[in-house]
């Protein structure tokens, strides 16, 4: 059971370039959302969504955008890429019910030149 | 967004118990007490949740105190693997599913 994946793992974009990270998971969740995590910092809410064709804008979600077609995927795309930008990207996927365990990717370290 | 306090970081030997708090002072009575755990380079992993009575499990117990304005994450016996920082997060029902993270705490584990 692969769980949520990720990809790339690692990632050098230059300023001005756009790029899609890559989430999938196998395990039927409804409730799919990415994550950013700065250094020495915790995980912050970009985008989420609760099914498909449905998302939602998190607490920080400028300069990303987001689809669900399939229930499988969950792909983010920056538009521009900035140095700010530079992080690392977690997807998480659950069931939508609040007594349930959230399973995360293993990350996408993203650098921007 | 419902608020957690924890402490920014705790030290422990290994073998021995670690107990973890969390303020949570604004809880209310549908919210959910989850604790996740990243250990160094990875993503978030599950460790517990709660709603209002005591829960164990195969890594860890969770104490809620009686009026759930805070709780404890128990390890019963801390090894180098648990050196993690550890999540205390409320899941509250007017915001879905959404996993709020704070700055967590991290424990740091002595051989």
């Amino acid at each position: 059971n692969a769980g949520v994946t990720q990809t790339p793992k690692f990632q050098v974009l230059k300023t001005g370039q756009s790029m899609t990270l890559q989430c999938a998971q196998d395990m039927n969740h409804e409730y799919m959302s990415w994550y950013r995590q700065d250094p020495g910092m915790g995980l912050r809410l970009i985008h989420y969504s609760v099914g498909a064709g449905i998302t939602d804008q998190g607490e920080v979600p400028n300069g990303y955008n987001v689809s669900r077609s399939t229930t499988e995927d969950f792909p983010l795309r920056l538009l521009s890429a900035a140095p700010s930008q530079t992080s690392v990207y977690f997807c998480a996927s659950s069931h939508p019910e609040m007594n349930t365990e959230a399973f995360f990717g293993q990350g996408t370290r993203l650098t921007v030149v | 967004d419902a608020k957690t306090t924890q402490p920014n970081s705790m030290e422990s030997n290994e073998e021995e118990p670690v107990h973890l708090p969390c303020n949570h002072s604004t809880i209310s009575g549908t919210d959910y007490i989850h604790w996740y755990r990243q250990l160094p380079s990875q993503g978030p992993e599950y460790v517990i949740h709660g709603l209002t009575s005591n829960v164990n499990n195969r890594m860890a117990s969770l104490a809620i105190a009686e009026d759930r304005k805070s709780s404890t994450l128990i390890l019963h016996r801390a090894t180098l693997r648990d050196a993690a920082v550890y999540y205390c997060i409320l899941i509250v029902r007017a915001a879905g599913n959404k996993l709020t993270f704070g700055g967590g705490t991290r424990v740091l584990v002595k051989p």
